[in-house]
């Protein structure tokens, strides 16, 4: 059974570029959610989608937006990117409507902003 | 919000020694409490989990226990072995419907000493 997949792994961009992340959840998970992790942070909520609805959002910028399709792989887009963007992004997804728990998490995709 | 505090911060054990992670919560509304294991370059990985209506839970080497009064849980790994260091989180939900955001704590290394 797959994982989440997170592509790309790694990306490199300037100040002020946008940046879009993708994320394909577990086949027939339906519930998918964007963490960010730096070292100063940790693991911040960013977002959950369910059923490509937004259910949840975490204290983050509207630079910092996403999206969920029919088949519940994910988007994550981030605008004008400034140094502090710099993270490791993680999608987690879960089966569930009511997730009791128990979400998976991709490796991530390691942003650098320049 | 939910604030959660992760105590200590880096953790060296002997081999086949026990290490224990406490972590603490804010929010009495929290019901689902994970934690996860952290290996460099990969995405946390869930490997165990416990809810508010129980109050201890094993699986093999590693138990958590929860103390909803006092608002803390912890993380038991008993015989701990090379393999078994990593950065670990442990997070708190109040999970159901429209609320499934986790908060993590900063992360605790442990470090396993052969």
């Amino acid at each position: 059974k797959a994982g989440v997949t997170q592509t790309p792994r790694y990306l490199i961009k300037t100040r002020g570029q946008q940046v879009t992340l993708s994320c394909s959840p577990i086949s027939g998970h339906r519930s998918v959610s964007w963490y960010q992790q730096t070292p100063g942070q940790g693991l911040q909520f960013l977002f959950e989608y369910f059923s490509e609805t937004q259910r949840n959002k975490g204290n983050f910028p509207g630079r910092f937006s996403g999206r969920q399709f029919s088949n519940s792989r994910s988007e994550m887009n981030v605008s004008t990117l400034e140094l502090g963007d710099s993270a490791l992004y993680l999608c987690a997804s879960s089966p569930d409507e009511r997730p009791t728990g128990g979400y998976t998490f991709g490796s991530g995709t390691r942003l650098t902003v320049v | 919000g939910e604030n959660v505090e992760q105590h200590p911060s880096t953790l060296s054990v002997q081999e086949g020694d026990s290490a224990v992670i406490k972590c603490t919560y804010s929010d009495s509304a929290s019901n689902y409490f994970p934690w996860y294991k952290q290996e460099l370059g990969k995405g946390p990985q869930l490997i165990i989990d416990i809810r508010s209506n129980v109050g201890e839970k094993k699986d093999q080497r590693i138990a958590v226990t929860l103390n909803k009064t006092a608002k803390h849980f912890s993380l038991h790994i008993t015989e701990t072995q090379p393999e078994d260091s990593a950065v670990y989180f442990c997070a708190a939900s109040a999970v159901g419907y429209g609320n499934n955001r986790l908060a993590f704590g900063k992360g605790n290394q442990v470090v396993v000493i052969p």
